[in-house]
């Protein structure tokens, strides 16, 4: 059955490092999800990507996130200057059709910065 | 503005009960989408169920079955004869028109813990 990947399953970073989160959706998707869960609290959507392009972005995705298909397969998350707070399990998720459909997520990295 | 409230923040049971799980939703379009989603504690998301909002029949998948009343804006979650590996954190989530990339709204989830 097909699935989200997402790499590395945990990454550690110091603060004020840049640090790329990649996942490769499920093949024939075609709407990119980000969200993030802080330990304990809800999940929190922070980006869609359709078409090549940020389609709808949370007041969280601020100018240090950015989002990028380099290719047919991956899609990734990057944090530009990592703050203390950006500690977080982050997930993929991909859906066929988008607003209506159900979304298939990873299975979350966790970033650690210290 | 959308919300999901999902009041109830753990749950305790012991095998073999029936338990419920509570979800409260609010927005102003007229077509969204609800959804269930199970949290293990290894930490991936598990899809369970998508409700749109013209369809209001109540569901069951084994011992799932949900429960979805608009007049209440409720969408509940029921396991029937409750097992060990039910342990997870349980999200309900909305997605309406307004946004129509698809985002969803997550309520804070139910934390379940089913006892042997």
């Amino acid at each position: 059955e097909p699935e989200v990947t997402q790499t590395p399953s945990h990454q550690v970073t110091q603060m004020g490092q840049e640090v790329i989160l990649r996942c490769v959706p499920i093949s024939n998707h075609l709407y990119f999800y980000w969200y993030r869960q802080i330990l304990g609290q809800k999940v929190e959507f922070l980006v869609s990507f359709y078409n090549n392009e940020i389609s709808e972005k949370s007041e969280i995705f601020d100018d240090q996130f950015s989002v990028e298909r380099p290719d047919g397969s991956n899609f990734t998350l990057k944090i530009r200057s990592t703050k203390l707070e950006d500690s977080a399990m982050y997930f993929c998720a991909s859906s066929g059709q988008g607003f209506s459909y159900e979304q298939y997520f990873g299975p979350g990295t966790r970033l650690t910065v210290t | 503005a959308q919300k999901v409230t999902q009041a109830q923040t753990e749950i305790s049971v012991v095998e073999k009960e029936d338990v419920t799980l509570d979800c409260v939703y609010e927005t102003r379009d007229t077509t969204y989408y609800l959804f269930w989603y199970k949290q293990p504690p290894s930490g991936e998301l598990v899809f369970l169920i998508r409700r749109n909002s013209f369809d209001e029949q109540n569901e069951i998948s084994g011992r799932y079955s949900w429960n979805f009343q608009k007049s209440t804006s409720s969408f509940n979650f029921t396991i029937t004869a409750s097992q060990v590996v039910d342990s997870a954190v349980y999200f309900c989530a909305l997605s309406d028109y307004s946004s129509n990339t698809g985002k969803l709204i997550f309520g804070q989830g139910t934390t379940l813990q089913v006892k042997p």
